[in-house]
């Protein structure tokens, strides 16, 4: 079955270091990957879209690389301030629409 | 107002009780979702509307029936729950459904519901 993994523990990072995040799946041929912070007690807000043929995305201080040898998606947050602290949500996106989420991890990012 | 919006944003209610969440995009967009999270668990898909149409019904009990009159609106009507369907229940609109850029999808912020 598809499966999408992400690290359950919490990442506590000190500011203005970087923080990654990794997303790994299995038995599934995604044509894009995305990842979304939620806040507590909201919805989850899109970040970043990486197509399958794409190897590295940026945004402001965020970067996302997508290795589909390897199945799997790193998330980068550099230079971490204490309102990066959320948790981050990859989705792995097939080539008709199907959707499907990780359970996320949480960063806490201390001063 | 802009966005997503969701009413209510906590409900409490019993087994026997019948009730409705609303969701409303202010976007355009042209397909819809009803996702439950439950606590440190993965998003849960339960149901998709692309053009007023249901496209995908995640294998949802039928104590939760929706409803899209319109590309604006969607509802689910929910009814006889049970305890363990207590979770958060969020909508999300995207400009269409069917892979591609425009598929960011926009969450509004949740109904909190509490099942006795």
């Amino acid at each position: 079955s598809q499966k999408i993994e992400q690290n359950s523990e919490a990442l506590n990072i000190q500011e203005g270091k970087t923080a990654t995040l990794t997303c790994n799946y299995t038995n599934y041929s995604p044509a894009y990957l995305q990842w979304y912070r939620q806040d507590p007690g909201r919805g989850p807000v899109f970040l970043l879209l990486i197509r399958e043929n794409e190897k590295e995305k940026r945004k402001e201080r965020l970067k996302v690389t997508f290795d589909t040898t390897l199945k799997q998606s790193l998330f980068h947050i550099t230079a971490s301030q204490p309102a990066d602290s959320a948790t981050y949500l990859c989705a792995l996106e097939d080539s008709w629409g199907k959707f499907q989420f990780g359970a996320g991890t949480q960063v806490v990012v201390t001063p | 107002e802009t966005g997503v919006t969701q009413t209510p944003r906590h409900l409490v209610m019993g087994m026997t009780n019948k009730k409705s969440l609303k969701c409303e995009q202010h976007l355009g967009h042209n397909a819809m979702y009803w996702y439950k999270q439950s606590a440190k668990k993965p998003l849960e898909l339960m149901f998709v509307y692309n053009f007023k149409e249901q496209t995908e019904n995640n294998s949802v009990p039928s104590r939760f029936s929706p409803e899209c009159p319109n590309s604006s609106h969607l509802f689910l009507h929910l009814h006889t729950l049970q305890p363990e369907d207590s979770a958060l229940y969020l909508c999300a609109s995207s400009h269409t459904t069917g892979g591609g850029v425009d598929d960011e999808q926009f969450f509004g912020p949740g109904t909190r519901l509490t099942v006795l």
